[in-house]
C-alpha cells in the first residue's frame, strides 16, 4: 500500500512555543491530507482537511489560528501547533488518499506532542 | 454528520476465543476501513471493505452497506490481538470519520 510518513515521532517544547509537524506522501500524490487529534484512551477526532494550494478548513471547535496549516505541494502538509500549551499534549496523526484513486485512506504513524 | 458507532466498547478473551466486533454508521458511506491501533499509536490497516466479505488469515470483514454495519471476525485469538480496534467511514465529503473503538484484551 501507499506510504505516509510523519515527522517527528514525538517531540516535547515548552510552553509558548511553536512546533511544526510535517505529513509526507511518499510515493503517491495527495491533493487532500487530513490531520487528526486523538487524546488518550479516546477515538481520533478530525481536526482539519489540509488542500493542496488553498487554505485548509477546520472543524467546529478547532482554532485555525492556534493550529496552522499549510499544504504547499501534492506530497507534503504541515501542522504547526502555536503557542502550544500543556492541554495541547496529545497524539496528532495525518492521513491522506491517492489523488486519482481516492480509495482507503493510508495515515502517518502520528506524533506525540508533549508540551511542558 | 455521520455518526459511528462501535460495540463493545471493551472485551476480554481468553486466549484462543473467537470474536465478533460490530461498527454502525447513521449514513451513507464512500468505504469503510478497519484498523488495529498498537500500543506506540500506529493505525494498522486491517480491511479496506466498502461491502462484501474479505478475509485475511485469522482475520475477516463483512459490510453490508444497505444495512449500514460492518462486521470484524476475530478466531483463534492471540495475545498480539490485544490492542483497540477502530472502523472508519469516509464520507461524500472525503472526510474519514472514526467510530469509538473497541478495546480488546487477549489473556494467556
Amino acid at each position: 500500500g501507499a506510504v505516509v510518513s510523519q515527522h517527528p515521532s514525538w517531540v516535547i517544547c515548552k510552553s509558548g512555543t511553536s512546533v511544526k509537524i510535517e505529513c509526507r506522501s511518499l510515493d503517491f500524490q495527495a491533493t487532500t491530507m487530513f490531520w487528526y487529534r486523538q487524546f488518550p484512551k479516546q477515538s481520533l477526532m478530525l481536526m482539519a482537511t489540509s488542500n493542496e494550494g488553498s487554505k485548509a478548513t477546520y472543524e467546529q471547535g478547532v482554532e485555525k489560528d492556534k493550529f496552522l496549516i499549510n499544504h504547499a505541494s501534492l506530497t507534503l502538509s504541515t501542522l504547526t501547533v502555536t503557542s502550544a500549551h500543556p492541554e495541547d499534549s496529545s497524539f496528532y496523526i495525518c492521513s491522506a488518499s491517492h489523488q486519482i484513486m481516492n480509495t482507503e485512506a493510508f495515515f502517518g504513524q502520528g506524533t506525540r506532542l508533549t508540551v511542558v | 454528520g455521520i455518526q459511528v458507532e462501535q460495540s463493545p466498547p471493551d472485551l476480554i478473551l481468553q486466549e484462543g476465543a473467537n470474536s465478533t466486533l460490530r461498527c454502525n454508521f447513521s449514513d451513507s458511506v464512500n468505504n469503510l476501513q478497519w484498523f488495529h491501533q498498537n500500543p506506540w499509536g500506529q493505525l494498522i490497516n486491517l480491511f479496506y471493505i466498502p461491502s462484501g466479505t474479505k478475509q485475511n488469515g485469522r482475520l475477516s470483514a463483512t459490510t453490508v452497506a444497505t444495512e449500514r454495519y460492518s462486521l470484524l471476525y476475530i478466531s483463534s485469538s492471540q495475545t498480539t490481538d490485544s490492542g483497540v480496534y477502530f472502523c472508519a467511514v469516509k464520507t461524500s465529503y472525503d472526510k474519514v470519520i472514526f467510530g469509538p473503538g473497541t478495546s480488546l484484551s487477549v489473556i494467556p
